[in-house]
């Protein structure tokens, strides 16, 4: 089936350090979703990346959508400790599916 | 908080047990959705509904029966659960189909079936 394939699964890092998570959809996706979920609560919308070979900023995030719109990537620069959570991505497949794929998420961990 | 209310929080049940997960949204949203979260698994999308109607069913086993009774309240009614079943249940709405909207989440229904 439709998959949307997420690495890595963990990630624990230094506060200061870079973190980068990854999205790979073996299908075109017609957008790409990012979510992030703090433990013990829900997930809660980051942004939306539609066209191709877009780049967003959210302050220290960086959101890419690859130019063959399969594949995303969220960058972290000098995490802090309110970065903790789980960041899922979620690629809606396209046709005016409302079907969003999540990826597994990466859980990131950062130490003080 | 997002707008999307889900009661109760956490459930217990026996696998002989009935029981209903329940999710109001009043963001004027048309789209629900019911997810399955479980340790170690991605998202699973389970149902889907547009303006009270059911537009995608995700080979959920009938045990798991939604009810949309209008656009701003969804149930999941369950029964005969098994173990496995087990999970974190979230409901989230957008505000239509067939648009690129961000999808909001409830706090989800911690289930454990015993």
């Amino acid at each position: 089936g439709q998959q949307v394939m997420q690495i890595p699964q963990y990630q624990h890092v230094q506060e200061g350090e870079d973190f980068t998570t990854y999205c790979n959809s073996s299908t075109t996706l017609s957008n790409i979703q990012w979510y992030k979920q703090r433990p013990g609560g829900h997930p809660v919308f980051l942004i939306q990346l539609v066209k191709s070979g877009e780049v967003k900023k959210q302050k220290r995030l960086t959101f890419q959508f690859g130019e063959a719109k399969k594949n995303s990537s969220l960058h972290i620069t000098a995490t802090q400790t309110t970065d903790v959570g789980t960041y899922f991505c979620a690629g809606r497949i396209g046709g005016g599916s409302e079907k969003l794929v999540f990826g597994k998420g990466t859980k990131l961990t950062v130490n003080p | 908080e997002t707008g999307v209310t889900q009661t109760p929080r956490h459930l217990v049940m026996g696998m002989t047990n009935k029981k209903s997960l329940k999710c109001e949204q009043h963001l004027g949203h048309n789209a629900m959705y019911w997810y399955k979260q479980s340790a170690k698994k991605p998202l699973e999308l389970m149902f889907v509904y547009s303006l009270e109607e059911r537009v995608e069913n995700n080979s959920v086993p009938s045990r798991f029966s939604p009810e949309c009774p209008n656009s701003s309240h969804l149930f999941l009614h369950l029964h005969t659960l098994q173990p496995e079943d087990s999970a974190l249940y979230l409901c989230a709405s957008s505000l239509q189909l067939g648009v690129a909207s961000e999808a909001f989440f409830g706090q989800g229904t911690r289930l454990t079936v015993v």
